[in-house]
């Protein structure tokens, strides 16, 4: 079964400062997609930016951006230029392409200080 | 083209009682997909279903909970006989086949 892992129950980052959100994941499959929501307080869940694995290029969306290491299972968010309101908790989630059901990690907790 | 809608926002039960969450999917959207995240937790796959069919029900508790998408109206959520442990945010998305869309949940509280 594939499992998403994320090991930082919480960070912080300053203003219009660089943050790196970490995630894992196990998986017996060449064929899925990565994908990182951010959920704000008002619990809406927000797709930030989506990987799908067998591409190498890691994707980018504005001021977010994934350093996907295949070999690694690793996918990490790369968040530029941190503005207040992505504060927020951003999960990892993971999904088969023979499936549609996706798989969350625990998420992280994101403050952003003035 | 509106967002995925839930309903009721938030739910108070008391123990014993039947919950019903409503989604109504993004207009052309035929696949749904419920997830129930509990207290500090990440989302937990529950059912996909698409119109009149349960495609995958492998993250459904075997009793209590039942889910329906029908030809007309909304998927329904139904759980039966409540308990504390069912109190969480359920989430509802829908898709047209690729990306997921979420809906803005609907809180359940058991007293």
């Amino acid at each position: 079964a594939q499992t998403v892992t994320q090991s930082q129950p919480e960070m912080s980052v300053q203003e219009a400062e660089t943050v790196t959100l970490s995630c894992t994941y196990d998986t017996s499959e060449s064929d899925y997609y990565l994908f990182w929501y951010k959920q704000p307080p008002s619990r809406q869940m927000i797709l930030v930016i989506r990987q799908e694995a067998y591409k190498q290029q890691n994707a980018t969306e504005n001021r977010f951006s994934v350093n996907f290491q295949k070999a690694a299972k690793s996918f990490s968010l790369k968040i530029s230029d941190s503005q207040l309101g992505d504060a927020a908790m951003y999960f990892c989630a993971y999904r088969s392409r023979d499936t549609d059901k996706l798989i969350f990690g625990t998420g992280t907790r994101l403050q952003v200080f003035p | 083209n509106a967002g995925v809608m839930q309903n009721p926002r938030h739910l108070v039960r008391r123990r014993g009682q039947e919950a019903r969450l409503r989604c109504s999917p993004m207009k052309g959207h035929s696949h749904v997909y419920w997830y129930r995240q509990l207290p500090e937790e990440g989302l937990k796959f529950m059912v996909y279903l698409q119109k009149e069919n349960i495609i995958d029900e492998s993250g459904m508790p075997k009793e209590r909970f039942s889910a329906e998408f029908p030809k007309e109206g909304p998927s329904i959520l139904r759980i039966q006989q409540v308990v504390r442990g069912d109190s969480a945010a359920y989430f509802c998305a829908s898709s047209p086949g690729d990306e997921q869309f979420f809906g803005p949940g609907t809180r359940l509280t058991v007293l």
